[in-house]
């Protein structure tokens, strides 16, 4: 089946510190979706992108669709306690089924 | 708009017996989708629902199994409980729009299952 990679596995981080982490997949995304999980909670959605090369913010957090559509990226600035958690990239296929990357684990020291 | 709610969260039960889970997607959510989640194994696809039919199915055993009734709500069942089903085990809702790439799901708090 189709593998998303994500890296990397785990980050820590100064408080304050920028974060990047990225996904790539062995097909062609037609949407990538970026994810976060607190512990023990759901993953809850951040970033939704629909068109290969786009870039979107939603407050600190910036993604963008990989020009092959087969990548994706997410920064986050400036960090803060609050942004510790597991980050998921994901994606559906045209029969709807979703796929997720193995997750990184943001640790950010205060 | 309330989000998608399972129940219930936490559940300790052992080995051979069954549980059932229950999902309640988003109103007007038509499709929802299981997972199961473990350290080791990160998010594993269960199954899809859609119109109380399963649409997809991940590789998992026959002893874990799903339906959908008539208002989308859910229930996931796995027999003959084994310790390494404890897992966190989720549900997401999406709308099933005729646009695939706009199928965002949502996904609930999730049941923590632990199996002794």
């Amino acid at each position: 089946g189709q593998q998303l990679n994500q890296s990397p596995q785990s980050m820590f981080i100064q408080e304050g510190e920028d974060v990047s982490m990225n996904c790539t997949s062995s097909s062609i995304f037609n949407t990538w979706l970026w994810y976060k999980q607190d512990p023990g909670e759901g993953p809850v959605l951040l970033i939704a992108l629909y068109k290969a090369g786009e870039l979107t913010s939603n407050g600190r957090l910036t993604a963008q669709f990989g020009i092959t559509r087969k990548d994706s990226f997410l920064n986050i600035s400036a960090s803060i306690p609050s942004d510790v958690g597991i980050y998921f990239c994901a994606g559906p296929n045209t029969g709807n089924q979703f796929y997720f990357g193995t997750g990184t684990s943001l640790t950010v020291i205060p | 708009k309330a989000g998608v709610t399972q129940t219930p969260r936490y559940l300790i039960k052992t080995r051979g017996q069954q549980v059932t889970l229950s999902c309640s997607p988003i109103s007007g959510h038509r499709s929802v989708s299981w997972y199961q989640q473990t350290p080791g194994q990160g998010l594993q696809f269960l199954f899809e629902y859609f119109s109380e039919t399963q649409r997809n199915k991940g590789n998992f055993p026959g002893r874990f199994s799903g339906r959908q009734f008539s208002n989308s709500r859910s229930e996931m069942n796995v027999s003959t409980l084994e310790l390494g089903d404890s897992a966190l085990y989720l549900c997401a809702s999406s709308p099933l729009l005729s646009s695939i790439a706009k199928n965002i799901q949502y996904f609930g708090a999730g049941t923590r299952l632990s199996v002794l």
